[in-house]
């Protein structure tokens, strides 16, 4: 089946510019979704299609994705961004339909 | 705004059958359009999709779990159910219902979910 990796954690300063990477065979020609989770609390969607936000998901919040990696960018990291952070593709090319990649740790230092 | 959540006993024999009821607020299941499922986490561990239902019934499973899952709709209460059988220890989770949404490229999502449920397999 689809194998989704990201890096196990990423540390970044307020302010700054934290990146994840969610890497896959030939991720560029599915679309990409990113899901927030904090402690103790459900997955929150924060990026669909690659680079939408929902309602109420903050600017600062973007994607991209190209070959075989997607990225979720957190522009101006602030306290309350500290999470994990998963992606999703849908794989209608295999029998699980729904491939959640490893999960990434974003800390605030 | 859709809302979801979870109900049903948060401790489970091995060997039984794990049942949840997810009743959605907000929507009707009935409206179609949606499929509605259920994903699963581990303690400390990744997200893992268990199975989705359309509201007229029709289902598609993991394939890893296919063999113990059934989900079920009724409609009539607005809810969806899970259950799986002959479970263990390595079932212990967290128990998440979430809507599917279908994207631009036809490709779903997660958009909705509710707030999660401990399930924990023990004697």
């Amino acid at each position: 089946s689809y194998v989704l990796t990201q890096p196990p954690s990423v540390s970044v300063a307020p302010g700054q510019t934290a990146r994840i990477t969610c890497g896959g065979n030939n991720i560029g020609s599915k679309s990409v979704h990113w899901y927030q989770q904090k402690p103790g609390q459900a997955p929150v969607l924060v990026v669909y299609d690659d680079s939408d936000r929902p309602s109420g998901i903050p600017e600062r919040f973007s994607g991209s994705n190209s070959g075989n990696t997607a990225t979720l960018t957190i522009s101006r990291v602030e306290a309350g961004d500290e999470a994990d952070y998963y992606c999703q593709v849908w794989d209608s090319s295999s029998d699980l339909f729904y491939v959640f990649g490893t999960g990434t740790k974003v800390t605030v230092l | 705004q859709v809302q979801l959540q979870e109900s049903g006993p948060g401790l489970v024999k091995p060997s039984q059958t794990l049942s949840l009821t997810c009743t959605v607020s907000g929507g009707s299941i009935s409206s179609g359009g949606y499929y509605w499922s259920w994903i699963r986490q581990h303690p400390g561990k990744g997200l893992e999709w268990i199975g989705y239902i359309y509201y007229s019934g029709s289902t598609y499973y993991n394939p890893s779990l296919k063999s113990r899952v059934t989900i079920s709709v009724d409609t009539s209460k607005n809810q969806f159910s899970l259950k799986l059988s002959s479970v263990t220890a390595a079932d212990t989770a967290v128990y998440y219902c979430a809507r599917v949404c279908r994207g631009s490229s036809s490709d779903d999502y997660f958009d909705y979910w509710g707030q999660g449920t401990l399930v924990t397999v023990s004697s």
